[in-house]
């Protein structure tokens, strides 16, 4: 079984600060764990991903995540906040299984940004 | 990259019709493909896995009469909202996976249902 947690449901910070969003996980299996971000009324688009090798990953945008294992975490962070940031973020995770194995998705939390 | 289309966008039905939303992958074949609803300001909750030439597999609660899915083809699949309600109502998402070890699956832009 797997399940997801992010802490909080909306993060606000001003533009060019610091972005830190938590996610934490439980997987009975090594997890594959995933950022998406949700604009609007849209689907969601893949920020970064983590599945073997380097811990710190690198994604769009300027995202990044480090995968540490010690701690369940996955946090996603970003050096300096722009206002085209703003939108809806969910981690997610997946067992070892292929692309047909199912994501659990946590719920979400909705980046602000201030000028 | 891969491509996952859903039609329509948007659609507006009255109480009791049915409502068919396609979800297709546009330039990769998928063997399975996932149904997600959301409600608003919430997460995504998987309501099944559709498999190409099978049945699909439901999740727990979902409704497989309410909730018809179709995977006729490695490009294609449906999802039939059947004799919809005000409480059907809801952003309903697609994936698709395009193979491989990682399991990166890839979104579909949405179908916001309106049951009036």
């Amino acid at each position: 079984a797997q399940s997801v947690t992010q802490l909080g449901s909306h993060v606000s910070v001003s533009e060019g600060a610091l972005v830190l969003l938590r996610c934490n996980y439980s997987s009975s299996v090594p997890p594959y764990l995933f950022w998406y971000v949700q604009y609007p009324n849209q689907g969601l688009q893949l920020l970064l991903k983590y599945t073997t090798g380097a811990t710190l990953v690198k994604g769009i945008n300027g995202f990044e995540a480090e995968f540490k294992k010690s701690e369940t975490s996955f946090h996603l962070t970003k050096p300096s906040a722009h206002m085209s940031d703003a939108a809806e973020y969910f981690c997610a995770v997946s067992a070892r299984g292929g692309a047909n194995s199912k994501l659990t998705f946590g719920k979400g939390i909705t980046l602000s940004v201030r000028p | 990259g891969a491509v996952v289309s859903q039609h329509p966008s948007r659609v507006i039905c009255k109480s009791g019709t049915s409502v068919k939303i396609e979800c297709r992958s546009l330039d990769f074949q998928a063997t399975t493909m996932f149904w997600y609803r959301q409600f608003p300001k919430q997460s995504l909750m998987l309501m099944a896995t559709s498999n190409e030439g099978s049945k699909a597999t439901y999740e727990q609660g979902v409704e497989k009469d309410k909730f018809l899915i179709n995977h006729a083809s490695l490009t294609l699949s449906t999802l039939t909202v059947t004799s919809a309600h005000p409480e059907d109502s809801s952003f309903y998402i697609c994936s698709a996976g395009s193979g491989g070890t990682t399991g990166e699956l890839f979104f579909g832009e949405g179908s916001r249902l309106t049951v009036l």
